[in-house]
């Protein structure tokens, strides 16, 4: 079983949408949660860290359930530019410096 | 600016030569990784290093060697590279908030490798 495993897609969604992804881990042990953005042949930049009680940045919110393992990631009112990979990473511990993570899960945002 | 950098961004090269991607920070951040990223199966971490003269071997460290005698700088070997070492590769550092107990991490821009 991956680690970290997330659906590849790709989502593709029009404009204005709202859409929502999903990362399943398996170490219960994992404390870090992040979702990293990942453009086309560029280097993957961090979108935001996931807290426990959720948090929200402008149109995108993270979710975190420990109890089944997963955290989650919601786009809402799409844009084009929003079009990339997002990748989910899980670590054990802040300061472990071994983060795992997902292969990405594709979106593509059409007008 | 705060960035990573690598050089070459580029580079093609034949079985057995060795070569050198360089890994620089301009943070003072105590902690770098490399990572390489293939089709269909997402970044994989190779070396790490926690500070200097200190490094440890991620997932997949076969076949390359790293160092880190200065704090902003941590190269990446490939003492005789092969096929199976093409890839795209990423340089890495991290910041700690202990506050938050979280690392974020600054990825570099990035290398295509190409070995024939």
């Amino acid at each position: 079983r991956k680690e970290v495993e997330q659906d590849p897609g790709p989502f593709n969604v029009p404009e204005g949408a709202t859409v929502a992804f999903n990362c399943t881990y398996s170490n219960s042990a994992s404390q870090s949660f992040f979702w990293y953005r990942q453009d086309c042949r560029k280097e993957p930049k961090l979108l935001m860290s996931v807290y426990s009680s959720g948090n929200e940045d402008g149109r995108f919110t993270a979710q975190l359930n420990r109890a089944s393992q997963y955290i989650s990631l919601l786009i809402r009112d799409s844009k084009l530019s929003d079009s990339a990979t997002y990748l989910c990473v899980v670590s054990l511990s802040g300061g472990s410096y071994i983060p795992t993570f997902g292969r990405g899960t594709s979106l593509i945002v059409h007008p | 600016e705060a960035q990573v950098t690598q050089n070459p961004r580029y580079l093609i090269t034949v079985t057995g030569k060795k070569l050198t991607v360089t890994c620089s920070q301009n943070m003072n951040h105590e902690y770098m990784s490399w990572y390489r990223q293939d089709p269909g199966l997402g970044l994989r971490q190779i070396y790490y290093s926690m500070n200097v003269e200190v490094t440890d071997k991620g997932d997949v460290p076969e076949g390359y060697k790293v160092s880190r005698k200065e704090k902003r700088n941590f190269p990446l070997i490939l003492e005789s590279p092969s096929p199976n070492q093409t890839s795209l590769y990423f340089c890495a550092s991290s910041s700690y908030d202990r506050g938050r107990d979280q690392e974020t991490q600054y990825f570099g821009p990035g290398t295509r490798l190409l070995v024939l």
